[in-house]
């Protein structure tokens, strides 16, 4: 069963800073994955995916994310982090294929502070 | 377009009773879903569809019903609503299993 796993429950950065939220999946062959992004009271906004091609993938907001299938990750970086960008952070395995595509299956998430 | 349309945002339930939760897209998406977020635990998927007349079960499905007669229209509902499904949830939907998916902006429901 595909699953993920997000190592850092809170993390907390200076504004400037640089920021990677790490992200590890189980999932038994390429998978499609995701970063979301939700603002406290909102929705989930998509910020970023990686299905094929190009390991390292380019989303909204200045962030970017690496593919690594000999480490199944894909973390989430960003080189200078604004205040703008706390929230909290939801990395998401879906299915290529098999019988449960379709299904997208999200980490615990990551809640980013940043420090004036 | 309007997206992906939850209604209502807000809502409380007695022990026992049931409810739909509607959602709706206007987007000719075939990937339609349904998820409870709770602190501290993400978003856990209760049911799926990849069409109209075709569903599947995700993590928590007990407590849950959905069908999909329409490829707009995927109602989510709550037989005999329970304190342990206070949550917000979440539907959502996709053209594609690479696109991901966009996301309603929840309903909030409280059972007393």
């Amino acid at each position: 069963a595909q699953s993920v796993t997000q190592p850092d429950i809170h993390i907390t950065v200076s504004e400037g800073a640089s920021l990677e939220l790490r992200c590890n999946y189980s999932y038994g062959a390429t998978p499609y994955l995701f970063w979301y992004v939700q603002s406290p009271g909102q929705g989930l906004q998509l910020l970023l995916k990686y299905f094929s091609g190009d390991t390292l993938v380019q989303g909204i907001k200045g962030f970017e994310a690496e593919f690594k299938r000999s480490q199944s990750s894909f973390n989430l970086r960003k080189p200078s982090v604004h205040w703008s960008d706390a929230a909290e952070y939801f990395c998401a395995v879906g299915n290529a294929g098999g019988t449960s595509y379709g299904k997208l299956t999200f980490g615990q998430g990551t809640i980013l502070t940043v420090h004036p | 377009n309007a997206g992906v349309t939850q209604t209502p945002k807000f809502q409380v339930l007695k022990t026992g009773q049931s409810m739909t939760l509607q959602c709706a897209q206007d987007m000719n998406h075939e990937y339609m879903s349904w998820y409870r977020q709770d602190p501290g635990m993400g978003l856990r998927l209760i049911h799926y569809s990849v069409g109209a007349g075709i569903t599947d079960q995700g993590e928590v499905p007990n407590g849950y019903n959905v069908s999909r007669s329409t490829t707009e229209d995927f109602p989510l509902r709550l037989l005999s609503a329970a304190p342990s499904q206070t949550s917000v949830y979440f539907c959502a939907s996709s053209y594609r299993s690479g696109f991901g998916y966009t996301f309603g902006s929840g309903t909030r429901l409280t059972v007393v």
